[in-house]
């Protein structure tokens, strides 16, 4: 079974750029989030999306940041225009019942 | 407000020796409770989780972790470690409404 997918892997842009990330969640996984890690700490939720629902955004900076799922299966986070603050690894992640989360090898985005 | 603490920021074990890793939480209700691992420029990984029954759960690559609901605590532990195990560990609550906490990790060492 594949797991999540996601891409780019890397991506150096300069500042005020506009920049996406690409998730693929594990076949028949509803649940899909996003989340920002910086090195060292914990990963920061910034999304959880319910098929196509959004169900959780409280903690994304929608002045610049935006998330779609449209069909209810992958998923496309944008930064738009990019902060030096947003360089960090972005992960995804999916579950099936009870909330175990499957993450991806995430998307470490540096902002120059 | 619900939270869940990692008290350490590092623990340092001997090869052979048994290691502790702790967290706990402050969540109302009966929480889904998890432990993730982080080998260096790797997504997260699940490696356990409680959810009801039995208060000593094992998990994969010999871990297990046990719950105590008075203490509110969620210890991940392993009886005898290994270099391997080198790594950043998570412990994550999930408390119900789509509220998923995870703690700010602890860095495991095992010295040869």
């Amino acid at each position: 079974e594949a797991g999540v997918v996601q891409s780019p892997r890397y991506k150096i842009i300069e500042k005020k750029q506009p920049v996406a990330f690409w998730c693929n969640p594990i076949s028949g996984h509803n649940t899909l989030y996003w989340y920002r890690q910086n090195l060292g700490q914990g990963p920061e939720l910034l999304i959880r999306y319910e098929n196509e629902e959004a169900v959780d955004d409280s903690q994304l900076p929608k002045d610049r940041f935006s998330a779609e799922r449209l069909k209810g299966v992958d998923s496309t986070l944008k930064i738009q225009p990019a902060e030096l603050g947003d360089s960090a690894v972005y992960l995804c992640a999916s579950s099936g019942l009870q909330e175990t989360q499957y993450f991806g090898p995430g998307t470490r985005l540096l902002v120059l | 407000a619900q939270s869940v603490a990692q008290p350490e920021d590092q623990v340092n074990v001997a090869e052979g020796n048994p290691l502790t890793v702790k967290c706990t939480y402050s969540v109302s209700g009966n929480p889904y409770l998890f432990w993730y691992v982080q080998y260096p420029n790797r997504g997260l990984q699940f490696l356990l989780k409680y959810i009801t029954g039995d208060n000593l759960v094992k998990g994969s690559y010999g871990f297990e972790a046990e719950f105590n609901k008075s203490q509110t605590s969620f210890h991940l532990k392993k009886p005898s470690a290994l270099v391997s195990d080198s790594a950043l560990y998570f412990c994550a609550v999930y408390s119900g409404t789509y509220k998923y906490i995870f703690g700010t990790g602890t860095r495991l060492k095992v010295l040869a």
